[in-house]
């Protein structure tokens, strides 16, 4: 498996509370990518990195804001949560864009 | 018309059964492809990538067709552990879409003893 992690794996927080998931590997791959996974939507791209400090928007990424300060660390914020943020957010990386992905296993946050 | 369409199912199969999964894709430009495969609650793992002249992994077979601009799944002797969601997965392409996939909602399989 690649050595993708996600922390916190589990979160509960209040409306309006900022919150912080980080996504560390330990692949050294260029590509960094923060999905969400909602029922009847399926993966949705948050924001993706294509290098240190190189980041753009995906499909969905109202309400967020990344970080990529370092190769092995993708941090993605919500500034402010809503409850319409309460869902299970993935982290990806790959070596190639447009190649095969490897996901984190996921944190589930729910916002109250 | 969705960038990527899955049948949703479920389909309920029993064990031995052969099961066959679609997809249709809506960016003809699109150069990669592949089925993921998703446990309940866990992340989506590479089941296998699809290439033009079709591959074969095991009991897994993956055909594209890109005149029509479909990929198939095919699982033969299914198991019970077979049982999950999969998930066809198409690159997108062009222009700032260049190295983004695309995730279809997936089909829920299930096997019965």
């Amino acid at each position: 498996d690649a050595g993708i992690t996600q922390s916190p794996r589990h979160k509960v927080t209040e409306t309006g509370t900022p919150v912080t998931l980080r996504c560390h590997q330990t692949e050294n791959h260029r590509y960094m990518y923060w999905y969400r996974q909602d029922p009847g939507h399926g993966l949705r791209l948050i924001h993706y990195s294509y290098g240190v400090k190189d980041t753009d928007k995906g499909e969905v990424s109202d309400g967020y804001s990344v970080s990529r300060s370092k190769t092995e660390d993708f941090l993605l914020t919500l500034e402010s949560a809503t409850s319409s943020q309460t869902s299970v957010y993935f982290c990806a990386i790959s070596e190639v864009a447009g190649e095969t992905q490897y996901f984190g296993p996921g944190t589930r946050l729910l916002v109250l | 018309r969705k960038e990527v369409e899955q049948d949703p199912g479920p389909f309920n199969v029993p064990e031995g059964a052969t099961v066959a999964f679609n997809c249709t894709y809506s960016n003809s430009a699109s150069q990669s492809f592949f089925w993921y495969r998703q446990d309940c609650r866990k992340e989506p793992k590479l089941l296998m990538s699809v290439y033009s002249s079709g591959n074969e992994d095991g009991r897994f077979t993956a055909q594209l067709n890109r005149a029509s601009q479909y990929i198939s799944l095919l699982i033969r002797d299914s198991k019970l552990s077979d049982s999950a969601t999969y998930l066809c997965v198409v690159e997108r392409a062009g222009g700032t879409s260049y190295g983004k996939l695309t995730f279809g909602q997936g089909t829920i399989l299930t096997v019965h003893p």
